[in-house]
């Protein structure tokens, strides 16, 4: 099942912070955040692994309640390029396949 | 280094055609995986192969079939195609010996559009 993402959409200004949520219904091995320029690739953000494991980026952070299988990434200072699409993805086992199940995003502009 | 090619970048098909789409992982990796992504939507996984047989599949019908070459790199084949299959079709490599949740590599994707 696709996990939920919120909000749909998010507008800030350079130097403001920003929260964007993922929330699953399963219980969840780990949760991988992606983002997506108009017209690129998704781009690898963050890793969270179950056991509190955690690998990314220099400048983004996140947190994974395993508890209640949500995430959370935490954009801050946030600049111009930080403006893409967000897609947080999520596994529900640890195979070696990476078999990701992906929310429908976070459309996040950053104006100046 | 070269990263994930995908081709053709863009292609019209009409109902009821075929399609092949091609990938090449990243130089190193040996795992390739398919996602469809539709307009304003997350990517959909499809299925990964690697030692060239399909390992894993998504909620995906037969009429989508895939194929890896000893080389790594992988086609999809879609069969019989519908309007709805309109979307954006992502390749994706990683190494299956990462030892960990590892991150996949993704291509720019083939968008394809039937009419």
């Amino acid at each position: 099942q696709q996990p939920v993402q919120s909000p749909q959409a998010v507008i800030l200004r350079e130097g403001e912070d920003a929260v964007i949520n993922c929330s699953s219904s399963k219980a969840l091995y780990s949760v991988h955040w992606y983002r997506q320029k108009h017209g690129e690739a998704p781009v690898f953000l963050m890793i969270l692994l179950k056991g509190g494991e955690q690998k990314g980026h220099e400048k983004i952070s996140a947190s994974f309640n395993e508890k209640k299988q949500q995430s959370s990434l935490y954009l801050t200072a946030s600049q111009l390029s930080y403006s893409g699409t967000y897609f947080c993805g999520t596994e529900i086992s640890s195979g070696s396949a990476r078999q990701l199940t992906f929310g429908s995003g976070t459309q996040l502009t950053v104006l100046p | 280094d070269a990263g994930v090619t995908q081709s053709p970048t863009h292609l019209i098909k009409t109902r009821g055609q075929q399609v092949t789409l091609r990938c090449s992982p990243k130089s190193g990796h040996d795992t390739v995986s398919w996602y469809q992504q539709a307009l304003g939507q997350g990517p959909q996984f499809i299925f990964q192969y690697y030692e060239e047989e399909e390992r894993q599949r998504g909620n995906f019908p037969d009429r989508f079939s895939g194929h890896q070459f000893p080389n790594y790199s992988s086609e999809l084949n879609v069969n019989a195609l519908l309007l709805g299959d309109s979307a954006l079709y992502l390749c994706a490599s990683s190494h299956r010996t990462s030892g960990y949740t590892g991150e996949l590599f993704f291509g720019e994707g083939s968008r394809l559009t039937v009419l």
